[in-house]
């Protein structure tokens, strides 16, 4: 069936470095889409979201790029810090008001100091 | 409070009992949602109010689970003669308006089932 999925499992970086959290989705009807960070023992922390007119968005030291040809979404974190290091979760939803979120399985992202 | 809160945080339960989770959304958030966690993976949509109504259960995997939120605020989530299976994180999350962008999350009810 149609999912959202990540590559990569974990992904370990040296703190001041920038990361790329990449992101998988195989729904051609999704038109929204969000990152998630979760802490453990916490609930998702909404990041930065894009919409499927878009392919690229900008917040404070993240970007999120969106390649609807290939279906693709990546997550870029620059300068990591210590509190970065946490699972991170792309989802996505078809739009048009839809209702539930569908999350891949996460990547857990280690700062190494 | 602030945040979007969820009692218990740990809950235990035997094999075939009944269970109620709570959740207690920001104030005037009018959506619902309710996801269930497993290890390791991401969450999963069970079920969505806006207001009184559960707009979408399209996710509640059979019907021992059910949901109710009677004043369009504080929800229950109830399963009935719980499997082991049914042992996850429980999360729920509000918004102001039925976009997920604003939604928020508790930190979850953890549900072990022995």
């Amino acid at each position: 069936g149609e999912s959202v999925g990540l590559h990569l499992p974990t992904l370990s970086v040296q703190e001041g470095d920038n990361s790329i959290i990449n992101c998988a989705y195989s729904n051609s009807a999704s038109d929204y889409f969000i990152w998630y960070k979760q802490e453990s023992g916490k609930g998702p922390q909404f990041i930065i979201d894009i919409r499927s007119n878009m392919d690229k968005r900008q917040g404070q030291r993240v970007t999120v790029l969106l390649n609807k040809t290939v279906k693709h979404l990546s997550l870029q974190i620059a300068a990591t810090q210590p509190g970065d290091s946490a699972v991170y979760f792309c989802a996505e939803t078809p739009g048009g008001g839809a209702d539930g979120l569908t999350f891949g399985k996460g990547t857990h992202l280690i700062i190494q100091p | 409070g602030a945040g979007v809160s969820q009692t218990p945080s740990n809950k235990v339960t035997e094999k075939g009992k009944y269970v109620e989770l709570r959740c207690d959304p920001i104030s005037g958030h009018t959506a619902l949602y309710w996801y269930r966690q497993s290890l390791g993976q991401g969450p999963e949509f069970l079920i969505y109010f806006q207001g009184t109504g559960a707009a979408d259960d399209s996710g509640l995997p059979n019907d021992r689970f059910f949901a109710v939120r009677p004043e369009g605020s504080v929800s229950t989530l109830k399963i009935q003669r719980t499997e082991r299976g049914d042992s996850a994180v429980y999360l729920c999350a509000s918004s102001p308006r039925r976009e997920n962008t604003e939604a928020f999350f508790g930190q979850g009810t953890r549900l072990t089932v022995v």
